[in-house]
């Protein structure tokens, strides 16, 4: 079975900061998919970011990067230039190939004036 | 295309009556999940299919519990009888395979339910 690990249940940093939120999974597949959902108060769910198995450059998006070590089974989110805007809840989730969508328990992150 | 569709956005029923989450997955995606949110248990899976076929429904809590995909733009999930602990907020999400550069992972923006 597929298991996905948040251990930082709450995170807090300054704006303009740089803030990493930590993810690990376990599996024996070779190829999947990773993903990092924003879930901000209003409850939406958000894709930011996601990240193919079988490519080894780390994907980007704007202010948000990942560090995907495969070999590690790990998948963190790193957030530049924190806004106010970036406040919500951030959860990981890994996709094999047919089969389904699993998430980790979320981290909750605090962008703070 | 609109997104995962879901309806209604909100939903208060009286406990004991039937209550229909109806969700549009994204047009071309062969995966649909059924996910539920509450404090307590976080985001739990509750069944999900394959090109309309269920493939794992062990996160389905109970018989009061069930999901139909009658066709590949429309699945319901139906809670018959209901209680005031199913009051959650209720996810849809669809993913597609059929491209490896294009799989991703869509959610529609929820259904909170209240039952009292």
């Amino acid at each position: 079975a597929q298991t996905v690990t948040q251990s930082q249940p709450e995170m807090s940093v300054q704006e303009a900061e740089t803030v990493t939120l930590s993810c690990t999974y376990d599996t024996s597949e070779s190829n999947y998919y990773l993903f990092w959902y924003k879930q901000p108060p209003s409850r939406q769910m958000i894709l930011v970011i996601r990240q193919e198995a079988y490519k080894q450059q780390n994907a980007t998006e704007n202010r948000f990067s990942v560090n995907f070590q495969k070999a590690a089974k790990s998948f963190s989110l790193k957030i530049s230039d924190s806004q106010l805007g970036d406040t919500a809840m951030y959860f990981c989730a890994f996709l094999p190939r047919a089969s389904k969508l699993t998430f980790g328990t979320g981290t909750r992150l605090q962008v703070t004036l | 295309d609109a997104g995962v569709i879901q309806s209604p956005r909100h939903e208060v029923t009286e406990m004991g009556q039937e209550v229909t989450l109806r969700c549009k997955p994204i047009s071309g995606h062969d995966y649909l999940f059924w996910y539920r949110q509450t404090m307590m248990r976080g985001l739990e899976l509750l069944i999900y299919f394959n090109n309309n076929v269920p493939i794992d429904d062990s996160g389905m809590p109970e018989d009061r519990f069930s999901a139909k995909m009658p066709n590949a733009s429309f699945s319901t999930l139906k809670i018959q009888p209901s209680e005031p602990r199913d009051s959650a907020v209720y996810f849809c999400a669809s993913s597609s395979y059929d491209n490896l550069a294009n799989t991703e992972a869509f959610f529609g923006q929820g259904t909170r339910l209240t039952v009292v």
